[in-house]
């Protein structure tokens, strides 16, 4: 149950994109198209963004989209915004119904 | 409103034990899949434990395995975390979660504000 790999921060100008990437296995993001990703601003609690790769939930701009190749998941965000500034998380099914979450980005918005 | 709210946080000794609650409403409790999970001061998310919707199947991560149980009681609503033998690296803000589908692994898309747990003598 190894943490999965993600970058420490990763900046962008408003209305530029980034892709935040989180790093796993075969046993976990490779094995299963369950990813999930999660926006947590300061003091907040965490909120879905993305579920199974790349499928957003209601209510969730389109500016975010994710996708998988292999053992590594992305977070893309598009037309970067202000209110886009917040730590980001990966997650993923790692099997007998356990979750390993990536280590975390801060994202900035410059 | 769909909402989860924990309760039952505060300071315990190093040995200790607690009781974590989480009551739901907004939803249908008993049909979906529950999970707790924390976060360590200035750290990252971390998976705790997850129960199925009746609550006859749980999972614990390695670093909690024997010492927490999660459980849950349909009738009321709500979702318990019991944690015994607790450590200083237990200390964290624990989140109750609600998974998103009826089968565990499809992402968790109702969260609680947190309860704060600290461990220290």
């Amino acid at each position: 149950q190894s943490a999965l790999t993600q970058p420490a921060s990763v900046s962008g100008s408003p209305g530029q994109s980034i892709t935040i990437s989180c790093t796993g296995t075969s046993s976990d993001v490779g094995s299963y198209n369950l990813v999930s990703w999660y926006q947590q601003h300061p003091g907040k609690a965490p909120k879905l963004m993305i579920y199974e790769v790349s499928k957003r939930p209601s209510g969730v701009s389109n500016r975010f989209s994710g996708s998988k190749s292999g053992n590594t998941a992305s977070l893309t965000i598009s037309g970067l915004q202000a209110e886009d500034a917040a730590d980001y998380y990966c997650c993923s099914y790692g099997g007998s119904s356990t979750y390993v979450f990536g280590t975390g980005t801060k994202v900035t918005v410059l | 409103e769909v909402q989860v709210l924990e309760s039952g946080g505060g300071l315990v000794q190093p040995g200790g034990s607690l009781r974590l609650s989480c009551a739901a409403s907004g939803f249908t409790f008993s049909s979906s899949a529950m999970s707790w999970v924390r976060q360590a001061p200035g750290k990252g998310l971390e998976w705790v434990s997850l129960i199925n919707y009746r609550g006859g199947i749980t999972y614990y991560a390695d670093s909690v395995k024997g010492r927490f149980t999660i459980s849950r009681d349909n009738a009321k609503n709500t979702l318990y975390l019991q944690m015994n033998s607790l450590r200083a690296e237990d200390t964290a803000v624990y989140y109750c979660a609600k998974d998103r589908a009826a089968a565990p692994g499809g992402g968790m898309d109702v969260w609680g504000q947190g309860t704060t747990v600290t461990v220290s003598s």
